[in-house]
């Protein structure tokens, strides 16, 4: 199985909202990514979890709260976000350290009104 | 930081000719990906480069990155409809046990018939 998962694959939330992704692959990795992708951008890096540890957080806003919880699965907890946020969120694995190459989900398009 | 430059940043071509494009990097490229993206869509892995001078090839797509390490191109042969998306270069970084992958500026690729 060389596939990551993405759910939702489309959200709409409000800025009081509290909503969730969740993100799941079982490919064996040992590390997992967030990116953010706006609009005609390249894909920005978030967060990266090594081993279900947080090993790299790019000063991303506390609205935005990653969690590991296994091996397989990261989750991103969205709280009180800004009609800014608003862009597709895409997950990655990849065996950790000088690895090979990320496997990338489908992401999820959010929509923050 | 490093910081990668895509030329050109969107391209038309005939179905059946061949085109190049091209990864300029800021800094010493230590492990060079493409990937590429259909609009809207998670990320496909075409290539990984990583030594001075090495090329890559799979079915009619080519990567080369330069001895310095610096630059990289990728190579279509024959363009189909099919390649047409967004193809993107990605540095990738080591901090402790995680990898980080900053990527390129995109180039947007139209095939027509």
């Amino acid at each position: 199985d060389t596939e990551v998962t993405q759910t939702p694959k489309h959200l709409v939330m409000g800025m009081t909202n509290k909503k969730s992704l969740k993100c799941e692959q079982h490919m064996g990795h040992r590390a997992m990514y967030w990116y953010k992708q706006k609009a005609k951008k390249p894909p920005e890096l978030m967060f990266v979890y090594s081993y279900e540890k947080l090993s790299i957080n790019e000063s991303v806003p506390s609205r935005f709260s990653p969690e590991c919880p296994n091996s397989s699965l990261l989750n991103l907890h969205l709280h009180a976000l800004q009609p800014e946020d608003s862009a597709l969120y895409l997950c990655a694995s990849s065996r950790p350290g000088q690895g090979g190459e990320q496997f990338f989900g489908p992401g999820t398009r959010l929509t923050v009104l | 930081s490093q910081e990668l430059e895509q030329s050109p940043q969107s391209l038309i071509v005939q179905e059946g000719k061949n085109l190049t494009i091209n990864c300029t990097s800021s800094k010493t490229l230590y492990g060079l990906y493409w990937y590429k993206q259909k609009y809207g869509e998670g990320l496909i892995f075409l290539m990984m480069l990583q030594k001075g001078g090495e090329e890559k090839s799979h079915e009619k797509i080519t990567a080369k990155l330069d001895e310095k390490k610096q630059q990289s191109s990728l190579h279509i042969t024959a363009s189909q409809p099919s390649h047409a998306g967004i193809y993107l270069c990605g540095a990738r970084s080591i901090t402790g046990t995680a990898s980080k992958l900053t990527f390129g500026t995109g180039t947007r690729l139209q095939v027509t018939l």
